[in-house]
């Protein structure tokens, strides 16, 4: 069945650094690909998604690269501050409308 | 613009009594809808998922049931809670169209006894 497995499970970097969160898909028909941010307590929020007609799109701090060839897709934070602390999660869509989630990056940036 | 209630925001209920959590979204037609649920420290698990008024797809065996009597309300049901159900329900909605963002209410903090 469709799978996405994300990595890493947890990311501890100091303020100021980049984080790459990674994620592969299995099925080949999938054409969206969102990233979720959510913090402690707090529901997930869309922070970038990008299509399969696209191989990157950056929005100030955040990118999110797509290799369809190789079936995995990363977000980039850069110049990474305390509030971007939180769970990050990717996910991908098939022609069927539904989202399937990766398991989430605990990201924590130190001051 | 368009919005999603989702309530309550917790819940506390015994083992064996009986769940209704709702959701409605404004501000837009003909919605898919989706219940998923969140253990602590874990990923979203998909529950149910509805193109329509009284569609529902049930994605894995539970104890819980969807409904959906009208095209912006979402309902999720139990009977008979077990321990098991515990976690945090969240409700998302998204355009009608194919590969389209969903986006979450606030969620249920679900707690059983």
């Amino acid at each position: 069945g469709e799978n996405v497995e994300q990595h890493p499970s947890t990311l501890s970097v100091q303020e100021g650094d980049s984080a790459v969160i990674k994620c592969t898909y299995s099925d080949s028909a999938s054409n969206y690909f969102p990233w979720y941010k959510q913090e402690l307590g707090k529901r997930p929020q869309l922070i970038i998604d990008i299509r399969s007609n696209v191989g990157e799109k950056k929005d100030q701090r955040i990118a999110v690269t797509l290799n369809k060839t190789a079936k995995h897709f990363s977000l980039h934070i850069t110049e990474t501050q305390p509030e971007d602390s939180a769970v990050y999660f990717c996910a991908a869509s098939s022609n069927t409308g539904k989202l399937i989630f990766g398991q989430g990056t605990t990201l924590q940036v130190k001051p | 613009s368009q919005t999603i209630h989702q309530w309550p925001a917790t819940l506390v209920q015994p083992v064996g009594s009986p769940l209704s959590l709702e959701c409605t979204v404004e501000g837009t037609s003909n919605p898919n809808l989706y219940w998923y649920r969140q253990a602590a420290g874990r990923g979203l698990q998909l529950l149910f998922y509805s193109v329509g008024i009284g569609q529902i797809s049930s994605e894995v065996p539970q104890n819980l049931s969807a409904s959906r009597p009208q095209d912006r309300q979402f309902i999720l049901s139990s009977k008979k809670l077990l321990l098991s159900d515990s976690g945090f329900y969240l409700c998302a909605w998204s355009a009608g169209a194919l590969n389209q963002p969903q986006h979450f209410g606030d969620g249920t903090r679900l707690s059983i006894l």
